[in-house]
């Protein structure tokens, strides 16, 4: 069985752009979660989304967005690129709502602004 | 707010060597945690969990301890292995868990083994 896959794994942007990072979750499982890992930093709480809408969101400005389309899958969006904004982007996904599952990650999506 | 800690940030063992990683939460209501392994280049990977109305629980080589009353838990490895080495994070769900994805996690343990 295919685990969580993220898309691409490596992505290399200007200030000011936008990025577009893929997740697709494990068969079956509806809600993905996207965490951002800053270097030197824990994993810090980005987007929640389960059957097709967002649930919740941490601390993040609007900048930061996200989708989940009917087959589950979902995209993250970051607007007006920062240099802080460079890290690594986790995808998670879940049978439930993480009320005491276990989530599986991705590999990640290394975003380097420059 | 919510805050989940760990006591060091780096562990080094010798191989064979029992490792004990330790962390600290700070909600008293949280009642469910998580320990993750994340080795270098990939995403972190579920090794064990524990509920509050337990003290002890324990896998293949590990075990986890929690400690309600100082608010502490700790993941023991057994014989550490090479491939043990990676970064360690222990995690806890945010309430209102109704809320769901909100998990806190610690900074991370970087465990290395030498042979």
């Amino acid at each position: 069985e295919a685990g969580v896959t993220q898309s691409p794994t490596h992505l290399i942007k200007t200030r000011g752009q936008q990025a577009t990072l893929r997740c697709s979750p494990i068969s079956g499982h509806t809600s993905v979660y996207w965490y951002q890992q800053a270097l030197g930093l824990g994993l810090q709480f980005l987007l929640w989304y389960d059957e097709g809408e967002e649930r919740n969101r941490g601390n993040f400005p609007p900048r930061f967005s996200g989708r989940q389309f009917p087959n589950y899958s979902s995209e993250l969006n970051v607007n007006a690129l920062e240099l802080e904004d460079s890290a690594l982007y986790l995808c998670a996904s879940s049978l439930d709502s993480w009320l005491g599952t276990e989530a599986f990650f991705g590999q990640g999506t290394r975003l380097t602004v420059v | 707010g919510e805050s989940v800690g760990l006591h060091l940030p780096t562990l080094s063992v010798q191989e064979g060597d029992n490792s004990i990683i330790n962390c600290a939460y700070s909600n008293s209501a949280s009642d469910y945690f998580i320990w993750y392994k994340q080795e270098s280049g990939k995403g972190p990977q579920f090794i064990i969990d524990i509920r509050s109305n337990m003290d002890k629980r324990q896998g293949q080589r590990v075990t986890v301890l929690l400690n309600k009353t100082v608010k502490h838990l700790s993941l023991q490895i057994a014989a550490t292995q090479p491939g043990d080495s990676a970064v360690y994070f222990c995690a806890v769900p945010r309430p209102p868990y109704n809320q769901g994805g909100k998990l806190i996690f610690g900074q991370g343990t970087e465990l290395s083994v030498k042979p």
